[in-house]
């Protein structure tokens, strides 16, 4: 049982958008704390995608966004690519510990 | 450019010990923290603990309390994670990750920006 809920799984047409939703509580996400975004690529290591709510590493396209409000946050996806195809992860601060939501796969159709 | 290394893939026996090493480049080892990650086969992410570069604190979570010891060596920029008393449910990829977000003993939503290639740790008799 992770302590961040996510959708176990999404899909989405090439093009097309999608999001990903974290719901926390009022000790994680809700006490103020940031959330971030992870891609598991099949076989690879995760790769932060989006870290403080909202704001893209360098080379991570702005195809990717995040928000935050209240309780949960959103990763949403637009024009979808095949190559998105992947796990997403969403990850917070709790009582001194980092937490994981328990994934999402991302198909693309 | 940021890279962390990390040690190859170990076969174990219940009860039996293991050591995974992370050697740090391209950045000053000591200004950040490394959290450890670990994946089951077909499963989700789960943090493990962190540990100050800086200074040797850690943190770890709960339900690996008493089993596992995380410790760097600053002279070679490698972290080490060392998981006691293994069980057939510890076999995972073990990740290192660079663990941004803490500083002078307070840590500010951490996240992980850098990761190393995973090291496959798999527990069987």
């Amino acid at each position: 049982q992770s302590v961040l809920t996510q959708p176990p799984s999404v899909s989405g047409a090439p093009g097309q958008r999608v999001t990903i939703s974290c719901t926390g509580s009022s000790s994680n996400i809700g006490a103020g704390y940031d959330v971030h975004w992870y891609q598991q690529l099949p076989g690879t290591a995760p790769k932060l995608l989006i870290y403080g709510n909202s704001n893209r590493p360098s080379g991570v396209p702005d195809r990717f966004s995040g928000s935050k409000s209240g309780t949960s946050a959103s990763l949403a996806i637009t024009g979808l690519q095949a190559e998105d195809e992947a796990d997403y992860y969403c990850q917070s601060y709790d009582s001194s510990l980092r937490v994981f939501g328990g994934g999402t796969k991302l198909t693309v159709l | 450019q940021v890279q962390l290394v990390q040690s190859g893939a170990e076969v174990k026996k219940p009860g039996a010990s293991v050591k995974v090493s992370c050697k740090a480049s391209g950045y000053t080892f000591t200004s950040y923290g490394i959290s450890w990650v670990r994946q089951a086969p077909g499963q989700g992410l789960e943090w493990m603990g962190w540990i100050s570069a800086y200074n040797g604190n850690t943190n770890y979570a709960q339900k690996l309390q008493g089993r596992v010891t995380m410790t760097t060596d600053t002279s070679t920029s490698t972290a080490y994670m060392e998981l006691r008393s293994l069980r057939s449910d510890d076999t995972a990829v073990y990740y290192c990750a660079r663990d941004v977000g803490c500083s002078g003993g307070s840590c500010y939503s951490p996240y992980f920006d850098y990761w190393g290639q995973g090291t496959l740790v798999t527990v069987s008799s």
